[in-house]
């Protein structure tokens, strides 16, 4: 069974960088599925931040492209995070999530989920 | 403002038929992209309840099926129950914005 498990500061401040990473288990990075992460504000929807295959290829959110990196690192079987210039705005449950790399796919294995509030 | 929208709340009494509608546009829903809703209790992760605009994963009760028509897709629970009180979430591909896209969510609360 695939298991997620985000990590992170629970506390950034206004303009620094959020960085999060996602430990797998119970599945190896490999062709055929998609790692990402999705962001809820408290008491509002959920937002797609991004994707990145096992090769590194990533895919953002437009709205967030200019501020957002990831990564892969298959030795670990982890994927990280970042998020540049944070504002109050990106206080969020951050959830990593897993999508089959076959056309549109749901999001089927999601991490717990790590709440980031950004204060000063 | 979500891509895709849903009421915020819906409610029923326990054995009613409660639907959720999720409006799209011809960008998303409207242009063929799959439709998925997910199931979120407090405090936890969404789960996917529909794939596929009607596939149930195995485990969810035929009381929930989901269907789509035009630009707009719906998710229908019958025999309501109240271990169904929960949000419930829409989500598609949008080929404007070159992402996948949700609703806001809407509340379930059974009366």
């Amino acid at each position: 069974q695939v298991q997620l498990q985000e990590s992170g500061p629970g506390l950034v401040k206004p303009s620094e960088t959020l960085s999060l990473t996602c430990a797998v288990s119970g599945h190896s990075f490999s062709a055929g599925h998609y790692w990402g992460w999705i962001r809820q504000p408290p008491g509002k929807g959920l937002e797609w931040i991004g994707q990145i295959y096992h090769t590194g290829s990533t895919h953002y959110n437009s709205a967030l492209k200019s501020r957002v990196t990831m990564s892969v690192d298959t030795s670990k079987n982890q994927f990280s995070l970042k998020l540049n210039s944070v504002t109050a705005a990106d206080t969020a449950m951050y959830f990593c999530v897993r999508r089959i790399r076959d056309g549109f796919t749901p999001f089927d294995f999601w991490g717990q989920g790590i709440l980031v509030t950004v204060s000063s | 403002q979500s891509v895709l929208t849903q009421p915020p709340s819906v409610s029923g009494a326990p054995g009613q038929r409660v639907t959720i509608s999720c409006a799209g546009s011809s960008s998303n829903i409207g242009a063929g992209y799959d439709v998925h809703w997910y199931q979120q209790f407090p405090g936890s992760a969404p789960k996917v309840l529909i794939s596929v605009n009607t596939n149930r994963p195995s485990g969810v009760p035929d009381r929930f099926s989901g269907s789509t028509s035009g630009t707009s897709a719906s998710l229908a629970i019958t025999g309501l129950q109240a271990e169904d009180e929960a949000d419930y979430h829409c989500q598609s591909y949008d080929s404007s914005l070159s992402g996948w896209v949700f609703g806001g969510g809407t509340k379930l609360t059974v009366l």
